[in-house]
C-alpha cells in the first residue's frame, strides 16, 4: 500500500526560531501534496496544496512567507515555518495524492515555547 | 464555495449500530471520502464513494446520494477501539482538493 513518512514526528522549538518539516512518499509518485494543521478537538485545516515543480498555492489567510513550502521532487515537499511563534504549536499533517486517494503522514507536533 | 456539515459529538453502546451522516455542498463534486482519526493520529482511510449506493467493507459501511447532497457512514458490531473522530471529506476535482467536515467524535461505551 501507499506509505507516507514525515519527519520529524514531534519537535520542541524556541520562539523565533524556524521549523522543516518533510513529507515523502515513500513507495509512488505525488504530483501533488497537501499540508494540513489541526488544533486539538478540531477538524484538518489546508494550508496549502503543493505541486512538483511550481509554487504551492495557500488557502485565505496563511501567510506564504512564514509557511515555506517546497516541492522538490515528486517523493518530497517540505514544510518550513518560519519565526516560529507559540501559536503556531499545532499538529501539521501532510498528505501525497495518487489517483484519487490521499494518504497521509503519521504528523508532526510542533511545541514552540 | 464548500460547505461540509456533520454531528460533532455520538455516544452509542458496544456491540450497537451507529450511522454518521454527513451533508455538503460544494462545487465541482467528484466523491466524498470517510476517514477516522484517532486522538493524536493522522486519519486513516475508510471509504470512497464516488457513485450512488451503499458500499460495504466490513463492519463499516458507507452510503452517497449526490442528488441530495448527502451521505453517511454505517458501523456495525460497535467496538471500544472504534472510540475516534469520523471525518468525511468531499472531493473537488477542480485543483484536486480535499474539504474536510468538522469531524464527528464517537464514544463507545460497554
Amino acid at each position: 500500500g501507499a506509505v507516507v513518512s514525515q519527519h520529524p514526528s514531534w519537535v520542541i522549538c524556541k520562539s523565533g526560531t524556524s521549523v522543516k518539516i518533510e513529507c515523502r512518499s515513500l513507495d509512488f509518485q505525488a504530483t501533488t501534496m497537501f499540508w494540513y494543521r489541526q488544533f486539538p478537538k478540531q477538524s484538518l485545516m489546508l494550508m496549502a496544496t503543493s505541486n512538483e515543480g511550481s509554487k504551492a498555492t495557500y488557502e485565505q489567510g496563511v501567510e506564504k512567507d512564514k509557511f515555506l513550502i517546497n516541492h522538490a521532487s515528486l517523493t518530497l515537499s517540505t514544510l518550513t515555518v518560519t519565526s516560529a511563534h507559540p501559536e503556531d504549536s499545532s499538529f501539521y499533517i501532510c498528505s501525497a495524492m495518487t489517483g484519487y486517494e490521499q494518504y497521509f503522514g503519521p504528523g508532526t507536533r510542533l511545541t514552540v515555547t | 464555495g464548500q460547505n461540509i456539515d456533520q454531528p460533532t459529538e455520538m455516544t452509542a453502546t458496544e456491540g450497537a449500530i451507529v450511522q454518521i451522516n454527513c451533508t455538503y455542498q460544494t462545487s465541482g463534486f467528484n466523491g466524498l471520502f470517510w476517514y477516522q482519526q484517532h486522538a493524536g493520529e493522522a486519519p486513516t482511510f475508510l471509504s470512497y464513494n464516488v457513485l450512488d449506493g451503499l458500499e460495504e467493507k466490513g463492519r463499516f459501511s458507507s452510503f452517497l446520494s449526490r442528488s441530495k447532497g448527502y451521505s453517511y457512514l454505517l458501523l456495525k458490531e460497535l467496538q471500544m477501539k472504534d472510540s475516534a473522530s469520523y471525518l468525511c471529506a468531499a472531493y473537488n476535482n477542480a485543483g484536486n482538493m480535499l474539504t474536510f467536515g468538522g469531524g464527528t467524535r464517537l464514544m463507545v461505551k460497554p
